[in-house]
């Protein structure tokens, strides 16, 4: 199955600046990549669906302006958090979506605290 | 609308009793994915099992077992022998059946084994 690494796996900034995480496809050429994010003891929450080459979808109540995704390759979508604030503090983790309709890949997730 | 209801926020078993771990769904495609999720502390998502809508038969993978049934809406996880290991957040999931591959999470069940 594919793999699907995210960098960096842990991160802290300070608040108003920004923050870049990766995620990339390994092994597979993901068209498709979903941002999420987990607050402490809460579920994962879909973001934003990432699309190669066109503009990423957000979910309702999401900020494009503030979560800005680039999916320019097809291993490659990044997740800018701009301007953080100690609010944006959160585990954040992607998937590709495969091949066939029932695969799900995650990556590890990456870690962000905002001080 | 597609949505995922884990009932139980946190249980705590003693190590070697069974614990069931219950998932109710809602959606209106005939043709859909159950997932489990295990989370443990790192936060990295582990994946347990997929099961697609037209398959009800039960699973059994060593000390887990999987009870679908289509009539309740239900996909529920069970469990045996439990070990201190096995501590950790499940969530359960639904994903679509219309090629666009969203995932709909439930909203995880706390699980802590006692030694």
């Amino acid at each position: 199955g594919a793999v699907v690494s995210q960098h960096p796996s842990w991160v802290i900034c300070k608040s108003g600046t920004s923050v870049k995480i990766e995620c990339r496809s390994l092994d597979f050429q993901a068209t498709t990549m979903f941002w999420y994010r987990q607050f402490p003891k809460q579920s994962l929450m879909l973001m934003a669906t990432s699309n190669e080459g066109s503009k990423a979808t957000y979910e309702q109540g999401v900020e494009k302006d503030k979560f800005l995704i680039n999916h320019a390759s097809l291993t490659l979508s990044t997740l800018t958090v701009t301007s953080a604030h100690p609010e944006d503090s959160s585990f954040y983790i992607c998937r590709d979506k495969g091949e066939l309709e029932y695969e799900q890949y995650f990556g590890p997730g990456t870690r962000l605290t905002v001080t | 609308a597609q949505k995922v209801t884990q009932a139980q926020t946190e249980i705590s078993v003693v190590e070697k009793e069974d614990v069931t771990l219950d998932c109710v769904y809602e959606t209106r495609d005939t043709t859909y994915y159950l997932f489990w999720y295990k989370q443990p502390p790192s936060g990295e998502l582990v994946f347990l099992i997929r099961r697609n809508s037209f398959d009800e038969q039960n699973e059994i993978s060593g000390r887990y077992s999987w009870n679908f049934q289509k009539s309740t809406s239900s996909f529920n996880f069970t469990i045996t022998a439990s070990q201190v290991v096995d501590s950790a957040v499940y969530f359960c999931a639904l994903s679509d059946g219309d090629g666009a591959n969203n995932l709909f999470f439930g909203t995880g069940t706390r699980l802590t084994v006692i030694p």
